[in-house]
């Protein structure tokens, strides 16, 4: 079966920008995350989605980011504007059994 | 914040001896994973274990639980170089009917030819 597929795999943008990814599920999960791992650390919870309804966005910083999961299959995770701390590698996973989470491959920012 | 630490942070070992790290977490569970993260990939799922169980294996992994002392170990035996990676704990917390992951910083495995 495919995996969960993200996109772009890299970026770099300026502080103060812009920037959105994109993920795509493995087909039929309909639970489906999104993480944050800065260097060194493990992966932090942003937001969890159940179809298109979010279940828990209470670590998701609001202010600067927002995502959204369209007829409950693919996500987009947007930062505006962004910040120097958000470097990290954003990870989106997606799960049909509940617990057991597959992870895409990850897109890595770097914020400079 | 994360549930989980892993121990060691780093681990370097030689081709073919055994590699032990080890993960305490706070609250209960619902159950523990391991997962492992090669060098700018994802995650790959190695184990879970349930809270009502105290050891599983699978090919050369092996994990145990300890729901007293809140702890968890994972063994690979025989390591090979391409064991290299950093491996997390994960768990899912008992009560909690949204099934979220808590990952500790993990250990990185370092397995020398």
């Amino acid at each position: 079966e495919a995996g969960v597929a993200q996109s772009p795999r890299y970026k770099i943008i300026e502080k103060r920008q812009s920037v959105a990814f994109w993920c795509n599920p493995i087909s039929g999960h309909a639970t489906l995350y999104w993480y944050q791992q800065i260097l060194g650390q493990g992966p932090k919870l942003l937001i969890q989605f159940q179809n298109n309804g979010v279940v828990d966005d209470s670590q998701l910083p609001k202010d600067r980011f927002s995502a959204e999961r369209l007829k409950g299959v693919d996500s987009t995770l947007k930062i505006q504007p962004a910040k120097l701390e958000d470097s990290a590698v954003y990870l989106c996973a997606s799960s049909f059994i509940p617990g057991f989470q597959y992870f895409g491959p990850g897109t890595r920012l770097t914020v400079l | 914040s994360q549930q989980g630490e892993e121990d060691p942070q780093a681990l370097s070992i030689q081709e073919g001896e055994n590699a032990t790290m080890n993960c305490s977490y706070k609250t209960s569970i619902n159950n523990l994973q391991w997962y492992r993260q090669n060098s700018g990939r994802g995650l790959v799922h190695l184990i879970l274990i349930r809270s009502n169980e105290r050891e599983k294996h699978s090919g050369r992994l092996r994990v145990t639980l300890d729901t007293s002392k809140k702890s968890s170990s994972l063994l690979i035996t025989a390591s090979r170089a391409a064991d290299t990676a950093s491996y997390f704990c994960a768990t899912d917390q008992r009560g909690s009917n949204d099934y979220k992951l808590s990952f500790g910083a993990g250990t990185t495995v370092t397995v020398r030819a």
